[in-house]
């Protein structure tokens, strides 16, 4: 397909497992995001890459997430040691240039992944 | 306090009726601004951005209000396919980074 895709589309863990988060983003996009989005809420930045350069990882919430793009293209959003506060929905978005700047890009999501941590 | 605040709600609004929310951000150096449409269990979709001279796509029609620092959308002629939850979106200055509202759900009925 042409738009971002993410799988798994759900995901089932006991806590203390490690999970891992795919994200394809449209081909040739430069710039992806990750976001978590709890139930309710708005969603809330993660972390940031322009190709495979992770620019930005301020808005991961511990060092039990973890994020790599290493060929610029797919991403993995790693989570270990998950906790129960770790469920919710993680969304993948990409645009095709340099995010930020005076360029209001769109931003392109995938469908989530939705996480529970049993 | 929230950067970006809206009434979750929800609207119950009639079909055919006009509706419109708002949502206020506290971040003066707030410069870009955004509305973004989510469906039940979906990802967010890009509705429109919104400009300061405010601007119309069809039924919709946003507007900001720097001086006061919120942003309105107004739905016109409303559909029931227009049921939704509407998030509002700010980004401040030349950062790439998004700020979300929660939401505001609209429910149209019929």
């Amino acid at each position: 397909g042409a738009g971002v895709s993410q799988s798994p589309r759900y995901k089932v863990a006991k806590r203390g497992q490690d999970v891992a988060l795919r994200c394809d983003p449209i081909s040739g996009h430069v710039s992806l995001f990750w976001y978590q989005q709890a139930l309710g809420q708005g969603p809330e930045f993660l972390t940031y890459f322009q190709n495979e350069a992770q620019l930005d990882k301020s808005g991961l919430p511990s060092d039990r997430f973890f994020a790599e793009r290493p060929e610029g293209s797919v991403s993995t959003l790693k989570i270990q040691r998950t906790q129960q506060e770790d469920s919710a929905v993680y969304l993948c978005a990409s645009s095709l240039g340099v995010a930020g700047g005076i360029s209001n890009q769109p931003q392109h999501f995938g469908d989530g992944t939705r996480l529970s941590i049993l | 306090r929230k950067e970006v605040e809206q009434d979750p709600g929800p609207f119950n609004v009639p079909e055919g009726a006009t509706v419109a929310f708002n949502c206020t951000y506290s971040n003066s150096a707030s410069q870009s601004f955004f509305w973004y449409r989510q469906d039940c269990r979906k990802e967010p979709k890009l509705l429109m951005s919104v400009y300061s001279s405010g601007n119309e796509d069809g039924r919709f029609t946003a507007q900001l209000n720097r001086a006061s620092q919120y942003i309105s959308l107004l739905i016109r002629d409303s559909k029931l396919s227009d049921s939704a939850t509407y998030l509002c979106v700010v980004r401040k200055g030349s950062n790439y980074q998004l700020i979300w509202g929660a939401g505001t759900k609209l429910i149209i009925k019929p």
